[in-house]
């Protein structure tokens, strides 16, 4: 069975702390994403990482950055977070066209 | 224009009837397409995905392709309560990687 383990389902920081938001995949993919999702405004590109090492800006990189050191892990810092950032953060993996995704985790920001 | 838009609903449909969803992209060059369904408070889970001009069935599941009009559906047979969701439709971007465009979703509701 596919597998994107995020690494908390709910999450509450506060302003200005460093939040880190850790995904894990077992399927051996080169792709992975993140995604913030708010109503109304649909799944939006945070980063992505077509390779260990290797990442780029999506449409929202704004206030974040990524780490990928290893093929299976790919991490969203939120280097001090904001109450605008307050959203359901999705994870993702895929290849050969498919994209499989995380449970989520939902952040609040105090 | 939006890249990828569809219409928020809520479709109200009958138990047993037709659900029809639809979806409009504006890049010409996509090439793959996919139908996501989401639960309240859950994450996206793939249902359908379609790369050819025409129907592709899955089930209950029809995913149809048209991309002169750059336009893409869904049809769900037999309509039950537990098919209510949110439907979201991706279309790939340029530049391989898997990188997917996201309309906000169209909300479904079965009623019995």
């Amino acid at each position: 069975d596919v597998k994107v383990t995020q690494s908390s389902r709910y999450l509450v920081k506060r302003t200005g702390e460093k939040v880190f938001l850790e995904c894990v995949q077992d399927m051996d993919h080169e792709n992975m994403f993140w995604y913030r999702q708010d109503p109304g405004l649909g799944l939006r590109l945070i980063y992505f990482s077509y390779d260990v090492k290797m990442k780029e800006k999506g449409d929202i990189p704004e206030g974040y950055s990524v780490s990928r050191e290893k093929k299976e892990r790919f991490s969203l810092i939120l280097e001090s977070a904001s109450t605008n950032q307050t959203s359901m953060y999705l994870c993702a993996s895929g290849a050969d066209r498919v994209t499989f995704f995380g449970q989520g985790t939902r952040l609040t920001v105090v | 224009q939006k890249e990828v838009e569809q219409n928020s609903g809520p479709l109200s449909v009958p138990e047993g009837a037709i659900a029809s969803l639809n979806c409009t992209y504006s890049d010409r060059g996509s090439q793959s397409f996919f139908w996501y369904r989401q639960y309240s408070g859950k994450s996206p889970e793939l249902i359908m995905s379609i790369y050819s001009n025409g129907d592709k069935e899955d089930g209950r599941f029809t995913a149809q392709l048209n991309k002169a009009s750059q336009y893409v559906s869904l049809l769900i047979r037999d309509s039950q309560p537990s098919d209510s969701a949110t439907y979201l439709c991706a279309v790939n971007r340029a530049g391989g990687y898997n990188k997917l465009i996201f309309g906000a979703g169209t909300r479904l509701a079965v009623h019995p």
